[in-house]
């Protein structure tokens, strides 16, 4: 799977968008962007993934630039429930062969939301 | 929703012990998982299981460690001798189907060896 790279750690004030990037610059065509969070030491909360489109859902937009080799997280009204770390991850689409279906996490965003 | 629930939420034991740890995964999903957290640390890959049997394994899950599906709903984690090294938080995660799907983690077991 390939390598991301993201910042060790934001702010964001609360209420206003926290966008979080990420660099995959190795990614392959068969390979997804997802975004994964960890509130504290809970277990990680999937939050969105994209392939090549950007996406959109409850939580959170991804948009993905259109070479594939970054992406950003947008949270579009952080609040401070969202102080967490963020994980950027790529995968290969279809689990099988060397890989089914496990996440490689990095160090991740430590991402701290202030009122 | 549903979602992952892992038995105990913390589990102290002797070093030398062997400890189990349960996960009861989202009904209808088909691959199973193990990761560790050591505190402070990454969340490391274990194990992932289909069909049945280990499909995949990390260079950590060594000949200390075991899965099991006894039924038809719990996966467990199995550690036979723990080290104090082996105190960590173990997250349980399972995902429903090839492709693209994400993997839901239950809130985790921590392990404290002592």
């Amino acid at each position: 799977d390939a390598k991301t790279t993201q910042p060790t750690s934001m702010d964001c004030a609360e209420g206003r968008a926290a966008n979080l990037p990420c660099n995959h610059s190795t990614i392959s065509g068969n390979e997804y962007v997802y975004w994964y969070r960890q509130i504290h030491s809970q277990g990680p909360q999937y939050i969105i993934h994209g392939l090549k489109n950007n996406e959109t859902n409850e939580m959170a937009s991804l948009i993905i630039t259109e070479d594939r080799k970054s992406s950003t997280l947008i949270l579009p009204h952080a609040t401070l429930r969202d102080t967490a770390v963020y994980y950027c991850i790529v995968r290969v689409a279809i689990a099988g062969g060397t890989s089914y279906g496990k996440l490689t996490f990095g160090q991740g965003t430590i991402l701290t939301v202030h009122p | 929703e549903p979602e992952v629930t892992q038995t105990p939420s913390h589990q102290v034991t002797q070093m030398g012990q062997e400890v189990i740890l349960r996960c009861v995964p989202i009904s209808n999903h088909l691959y199973f998982y193990w990761y560790r957290q050591i505190l402070g640390q990454k969340v490391e890959f274990l194990v992932s299981f289909y069909n049945n049997e280990i499909s995949e394994k990390s260079e950590i899950f060594d000949d200390q460690f075991s899965v099991e599906r006894p039924d038809g709903s719990n996966f467990t984690l199995k550690i036979r001798s723990t080290k104090l090294e082996d105190s960590a938080m173990y997250f349980c995660a399972s995902r429903a189907l090839q492709g693209s799907t994400e993997a839901f983690f239950g809130q985790g077991t921590r392990l404290t060896v002592v």
